[in-house]
């Protein structure tokens, strides 16, 4: 089992709509949590730290279930823009980071 | 400005021949790494270092080479040993706790000719 896990894509879906990506984690010392976006042929960015309570930014909300480790990333009112590939990343004193899901908005 | 460069963006590099990827980094974070990417997957760690004079083997070293004799530097030699070393390379740097985001790099793309 990898230590990060995500979601297979791509993700095809149409503008405006509510996709939501997946991430489950097998070490449960873990104690930072992040959704990085990376677009083609660029390096990835950090979209936005996750917080044990939950936290949202714009339209992204990224939540925490640590009893069942796994994360979370909600996009609301997708935009064209937002086509991209999103990784998670798990830390522990160390990134361990996921295979990221590719996620393709049509017009 | 504070940030993380790579360089050169393109290397070409004839089989056989070492070559050697720069990664510079100003933001005073301890930790630096070294991926690499294939078209459609995410990232292999190659190489990563906590603290100056030290670093660790990751997924894929075999091939590869690093030192950290400064703080601020984190440069990888691909070797003549690495079969397929045609590659998006990505450098990162972080603070050692891992609990804060890493900052990469713009990467070096690295064709084999």
């Amino acid at each position: 089992r990898k230590e990060v896990e995500q979601d297979p894509g791509p993700f095809n879906v149409p503008e405006g709509a509510t996709v939501a990506f997946n991430c489950t984690y097998s070490n449960s010392a873990s104690q930072s949590f992040f959704w990085y976006r990376q677009d083609c042929r660029k390096e990835p960015k950090l979209l936005m730290s996750v917080y044990s309570s939950g936290n949202e930014d714009g339209r992204f909300t990224a939540q925490l279930n640590r009893a069942s480790q796994y994360i979370s990333l909600l996009i609301r009112d997708s935009k064209l823009s937002d086509s991209a590939t999103y990784l998670c990343v798990v830390s522990n004193y160390q990134l361990i980071w996921g295979a990221g899901t590719k996620l393709i908005i049509k017009p | 400005d504070g940030g993380i460069t790579q360089s050169p963006k393109y290397l070409f590099r004839k089989e056989g021949q070492n070559v050697t990827l720069s990664c510079e980094q100003n933001l005073n974070h301890d930790a630096m790494y070294w991926y690499r990417q294939d078209p459609g997957q995410g990232l292999r760690l190659i190489y990563y270092s906590q603290i100056v004079n030290d670093f660790q083997k990751g997924d894929i070293a075999e091939g590869y080479s690093v030192s950290r004799e400064k703080k601020e530097s984190f440069p990888l030699t691909v070797t003549s040993a690495q079969k397929n070393p045609t590659a998006f390379y990505l450098c990162a740097s972080s603070d050692r706790t891992g609990r804060t985001e890493a900052f990469f790099g713009q990467g070096t793309r690295l064709t084999v000719v």
